[in-house]
């Protein structure tokens, strides 16, 4: 399944709202849905599962929604250390495939 | 808490073959699944391959098959992925990660391998 994320770079200021996309080509099985946050020289991080269940010690600024094909992470106010690339990882049916990623950069 | 620990960066030329590992600690592991995951600039994150460390069942995306083996060592919480024979476009940063199924997403990652293969 082609996961296609947008928008590539979306340029913010910190305490602002960021919506990151994430299309799937096709249904998404149970909606196996997952986001993860990577900073530059450190492995992802898992923020959210089944397209809405915040991971483990993930703070409730972060938000994931949609079902079927068409998914959303919203980051309610942007803080400092949010900057950084987020992926979607779709795990309905295998291969399991990535995203190729939005950038949150500052403005 | 589990964490996976992987072993150090590795410059090989074209031909070499090669083993880079992830080793596992923490409560429970032996029940979980290790994957691994290549990350390229051009290509992205791509899931190669998962392993079942209790008995060492191995799952393969289509990609990968045949130009990579997982392994692993139940008895040292230890998962391998091992190359043959090496090429230039094997050059990426590879990760492992802990899932709950072979099917499911990764909430523990390892800090990643840098493999350069380079003449």
């Amino acid at each position: 399944i082609v996961l296609t994320q947008s928008p590539g770079t979306l340029s913010l200021s910190p305490g602002e709202r960021a919506t990151l996309s994430c299309r799937a080509g096709q249904s998404v099985s149970s909606d196996y849905l997952a986001w993860y946050q990577q900073k530059p020289g450190q492995a992802p991080r898992l923020l959210v599962h089944a397209a809405s269940s915040r991971a483990t010690g993930i703070p409730d600024r972060f938000s994931g929604s949609g079902s079927g094909t068409d998914f959303t992470l919203t980051i309610s106010r942007l803080e400092p250390e949010d900057f950084a690339v987020y992926y979607c990882q779709q795990y309905g049916s295998s291969p399991q495939t990535f995203g190729q990623g939005t950038k949150v950069e500052v403005k | 808490e589990v964490q996976l620990v992987q072993s150090g960066a590795e410059v090989k030329k074209p031909g070499e073959s090669l083993k880079i590992s992830c080793k596992g600690s923490g409560n429970g592991l032996t029940t979980n699944w290790i994957a691994w995951v290549r990350q390229t600039p051009g290509k992205g994150l791509e899931w190669m391959g998962i392993i079942y460390l209790a008995d060492s069942d191995t799952r393969y995306s289509p990609s990968f098959q045949g130009q990579v083996t997982v392994s692993a060592d139940k008895s040292s919480n230890t998962a391998y992925l091992k190359w043959g024979s090496l090429k230039a476009s094997d050059t990426a940063m590879y990760y492992c990660a802990r899932s709950f199924n072979f099917w499911g997403f990764f909430d523990v990652w390892g800090q990643g391998t840098l493999v350069t293969v380079s003449s």
